[in-house]
């Protein structure tokens, strides 16, 4: 059973038209976390919710925004997609904040920029 | 800012083979865990090991949190093990908790 969904699984943009990716979980944990992995790289930190409140990575692009309407659900908005946003986007959750106990990742949303 | 080294970066076995990975992390830290992504992508925790030693299945792990390493055993490896293994360290930085992944170990295995 998927805990963890993200869709879609492929999304391609044009330069500079704001694109939405969205996650969803079944595990009702507190804590929602967005990543960016470009190729033959480790996942790197965007931001990540604790329940309501929005913990941005001060290296994060103003470019790169997210919101949490509720506890299921996450979007990261990306208002105007550069070539250098194509990579694979990752949400990933857990119980309590930050390694205090194990992350469940989504399949991951591949983002291709043309 | 804590440095998360692992080794080797590559590594080619043949099926059956045993492999021992290795991550090196230079400050003490509050969690480690070892990672598994798949060619497709999807990232699958595979332990939760801040000290000891921990199996699951043809897979163990230990992390010796005083020498700042954690070591992935896998025995009889099989082609499904192919990916990156990625091991992430999570230590308290300026009140707030930040989980820093190595830059991972590639794996392919041959059949």
């Amino acid at each position: 059973d998927a805990m963890v969904i993200q869709n879609p699984r492929y999304q391609v943009t044009q330069f500079g038209k704001p694109v939405t990716l969205s996650c969803s979980q079944t595990l009702n944990h507190n804590v929602m976390y967005w990543y960016q992995q470009k190729s033959s790289q480790a996942p790197k930190l965007l931001f990540h919710y604790y329940d309501k409140d929005f913990n941005n990575e001060a290296d994060t692009p103003d470019n790169f925004q997210s919101r949490r309407p509720n506890t299921s659900f996450c979007f990261l908005d990306i208002r105007s997609p550069g070539l250098g946003d194509a990579a694979m986007y990752l949400c990933a959750t857990s119980r309590q904040n930050w390694g205090r106990e194990k992350l469940f990742f989504g399949s991951g949303t591949q983002l291709s920029v043309l | 800012g804590i440095q998360v080294e692992q080794s080797p970066p590559d590594l080619i076995l043949q099926e059956g083979a045993n492999s021992t990975l290795r991550c090196n992390f230079s400050d003490s830290v509050n969690n480690l865990q070892w990672f598994h992504q798949n060619p497709w992508g999807q990232l699958i925790n595979l332990f939760y090991i801040p000290s000891g030693t921990k199996q699951n299945g043809r897979l163990s792990a230990t992390t010796v949190a005083t020498e700042r390493y954690s070591l992935l055993y896998i025995s009889s490896s099989q082609t499904t093990d192919s990916g990156v293994y990625f091991c992430a360290v999570d230590f308290l930085m300026d009140s707030s908790y930040k989980l820093i992944f190595g830059s991972g170990t590639r794996l392919l295995v041959r059949p």
